[in-house]
């Protein structure tokens, strides 16, 4: 079946560092793919999301691309900030929009000034 | 952006009693909701599909007259666990689809059996 490898965490930066956030998945055919983030004490959040292979989502400095040979949706930014604390979870929907979502388990992140 | 109100945020009830949850669409109509489930440590997974005005689809494994679920109008739909037991005790949230296809998510609901 479709499931969602995400890297584990708690991820403790420092301000301005880089972050990478590893997500894997397996599917059958050409899923849909999405990071959502979860600011504390607030519902989740799309954050962004690749329709297709080779697709590059963006939004608020964060970027992942969707690579299908590695079968990877990777989540990246360069320089991370305070306010960027927040739990992240990679998720895919095989029927492409937002049905059906298969999370990943989630990961912490705390940014210290 | 849209909004997605869940209610209640933290519930704790004794075990053979029930519980309802609510989730609601605030600023825009909502045919489809979902119901996820998330344990401590582990992913969200999906329990059901609710449409306004027909029965919910429940995921494998999930036991329909356990987890009643109810979509009365397209703001709101409802989940309520019956006879609620210790190992019922999870993380519940709602998502709300608007006609764009993006789903928005509740703040989740704490449910806690003793």
């Amino acid at each position: 079946g479709n499931s969602v490898t995400q890297m584990e965490g708690p991820v403790t930066l420092s301000e301005e560092a880089f972050l990478t956030i590893n997500c894997t998945y397996t599917a059958t055919g050409y899923p849909s793919l999405f990071w959502y983030v979860q600011y504390p004490g607030e519902g989740l959040q799309l954050l962004l999301k690749a329709t297709k292979a080779d697709d590059k989502g963006s939004n608020k400095g964060f970027e992942a691309t969707y690579r299908k040979e590695t079968t990877s949706f990777h989540l990246e930014k360069g320089s991370v900030q305070v306010s960027d604390s927040a739990v992240y979870f990679c998720a895919l929907s095989a029927q492409g929009g937002s049905e059906k979502l298969v999370f990943g388990k989630g990961t912490k992140l705390t940014v210290n000034p | 952006g849209a909004v997605v109100s869940q209610h209640p945020s933290r519930v704790i009830c004794k075990s053979g009693t029930s519980v309802k949850i609510e989730c609601r669409s605030l600023d825009f109509q909502a045919t489809t909701m979902f119901w996820y489930r998330q344990f401590p440590k582990q992913s969200l997974m999906l329990m059901a599909t609710s449409n306004e005005g027909s029965k919910a689809t429940y995921e494998q494994g999930v036991e329909k007259d356990k987890f009643l679920i109810n979509h009365a109008s397209l703001t709101l739909s409802t989940l309520t666990v019956t006879s609620a037991h210790p190992e019922d005790s999870s993380f519940y949230i709602c998502s709300a689809r608007a006609t764009t296809g993006v789903a928005f998510f509740g703040q989740g609901t704490r449910l806690t059996v003793v």
